[in-house]
């Protein structure tokens, strides 16, 4: 059954730790992007990577971390220096790097940070 | 950079009414416009895209609308169903990137 796949669902936190989302996909996408959302707001992008062992910045990067050592995963930390990280989390993938760039989202993890 | 602006924020339509929702984008060099569905608590979902060599396309009750002269499109819902009731996105592609509208809360009362 192919798809993306976000855990955990839900994530508590204390305010000053580090924590990682997992984004996995077994689409044999090249492309993925975390993005950020907000209650009543649009999506915000965080990183993206068009390819194994490269990501770039996207629009709010500050304060959050990515690695992309194979293709399937592309984790997510979201660390002390993000001054605001309770949000929903979705992560997405494309099969191309470029062009058309059809996205295709997973479930979603809500981070709260108390 | 690309910037997308959606209208209305939110839609409120009586069962078996159409809905129409609308997004400007300022790059004219996107080439491809999705729209997404997300119901509450879950991912978006892509329900329906147009590319820029396509004034128009239809999947049963939703279609798309592209006018790339003055740079919006639409997207058109008949005979609505209160399953539609969702938030719906637009997003026009950016460099490497796709741009996403601030989204639509439609709600369909029966």
């Amino acid at each position: 059954d192919g798809g993306i796949t976000q855990s955990p669902k839900y994530l508590f936190r204390k305010e000053g730790q580090n924590v990682t989302l997992s984004c996995e996909q077994n689409l044999n996408h090249d492309a993925m992007y975390w993005y950020r959302q907000d209650p009543g707001q649009g999506l915000r992008l965080i990183y993206y990577s068009q390819i194994v062992n490269d990501f770039q910045k996207g629009d709010i990067a500050e304060g959050y971390s990515v690695s992309r050592e194979k293709k399937e995963s592309f984790p997510l930390t979201v660390t002390s220096a993000q001054k605001n990280p309770t949000a929903f989390y979705l992560c997405a993938s494309s099969p191309r790097r470029s062009s058309y760039n059809e996205q295709f989202f997973g479930p979603g993890t809500r981070l709260t940070v108390l | 950079g690309e910037n997308v602006e959606q209208h209305p924020s939110t839609l409120s339509v009586q069962e078996g009414d159409s809905a129409v929702i609308k997004c400007t984008y300022s790059d004219s060099a996107s080439n491809y416009f999705p729209w997404y569905k997300q119901e509450l608590g879950k991912g978006p979902q892509l329900i329906i895209d147009i590319r820029s060599n396509v004034g128009e396309k239809k999947d049963q009750r939703i279609a798309v609308t592209l006018n790339k002269t003055a740079k919006h499109f639409s997207l058109h819902i008949t005979e609505t169903q209160p399953e539609d009731s969702a938030v719906y996105f637009c997003a026009a592609t950016g460099f490497q990137k796709l741009v996403f509208g601030t989204g639509t809360r439609l709600l369909v009362s029966p």
